[in-house]
């Protein structure tokens, strides 16, 4: 049961380097989602996908790009990244839309220098 | 706009205590209520939920119910163990305030659970 599969789980920039945090679910869910956690914050939806060609943005989308060519992937790219995008970022899906349930990968732990 | 509010802790408590994590909401609409828990190096899961006034979730020894005139989903378990120490969110779904699930999650409550 591999669930939501998130790449890399650790990972250091520097300012200026750009990089994908990949996410890859086998669940055949249509919406997926990137948060990010930062302490003392929760949890911030950065971009959503109800489904394969369609992408939105969310609470906090500066910076950061993302597509949805398949059902099963969502990647996540920071163009150049900055000290402030320093955090834990998690992928999420979700089978049917607007039930609030959530299937979330193990997240991805970036610092950027 | 929605909101959700949490004590963030730490909290510690004592083997076989008696637990409850307050959570207050503010939404516009008619909004389902959740608690997902965050074990240590992992991703958040889905622990119970209400979709609406008076339900009440439960799984796993922990219940919260779906009160409507105090906006509140108060999670409790009446005797924790040490495999319960985690971190564990409160949130809300509310279709009316965007972002396709519309999910608002609080801040988030540390426990601690010492033999």
């Amino acid at each position: 049961n591999a669930g939501v599969t998130q790449t890399p789980k650790f990972q250091v920039l520097k300012t200026g380097q750009s990089m994908t945090l990949q996410c890859a679910q086998d669940m055949n869910h249509e919406y997926m989602s990137w948060y990010r956690q930062d302490p003392g914050m929760g949890l911030r939806l950065i971009h959503y996908s109800v489904g394969a060609g369609i992408t939105d943005q969310g609470e906090v989308p500066n910076g950061y790009n993302v597509s949805r060519s398949t059902t099963e992937d969502f990647p996540l790219r920071l163009l150049s990244a900055a000290p402030s995008q320093t955090s834990v970022y998690f992928c999420a899906s979700s089978p049917v839309l607007g039930t609030g349930e959530l299937f979330f990968g193990e997240g991805s732990r970036l610092t950027v220098l | 706009g929605n909101s959700v509010t949490q004590m963030e802790g730490p909290v510690t408590l004592s083997e076989e205590a008696f637990l409850t994590i307050n959570c207050t909401y503010t939404a516009t609409g008619y909004p389902s209520l959740f608690w997902y828990v965050q074990y240590p190096g992992e991703g958040l899961q889905l622990l119970l939920k209400a979709t609406k006034a008076d339900d009440k979730g439960s799984n796993k020894g922990f219940e919260a119910t779906y009160r409507k005139e105090t906006t509140s989903f108060h999670l409790e378990k009446g005797s924790v163990q040490v495999s319960d120490s985690a971190v564990y969110f409160c949130a809300l779904s509310d279709p009316t305030g965007g972002g396709a699930d519309g999910l608002t999650f609080g801040k988030g409550t540390h426990l601690i659970i010492q033999p």
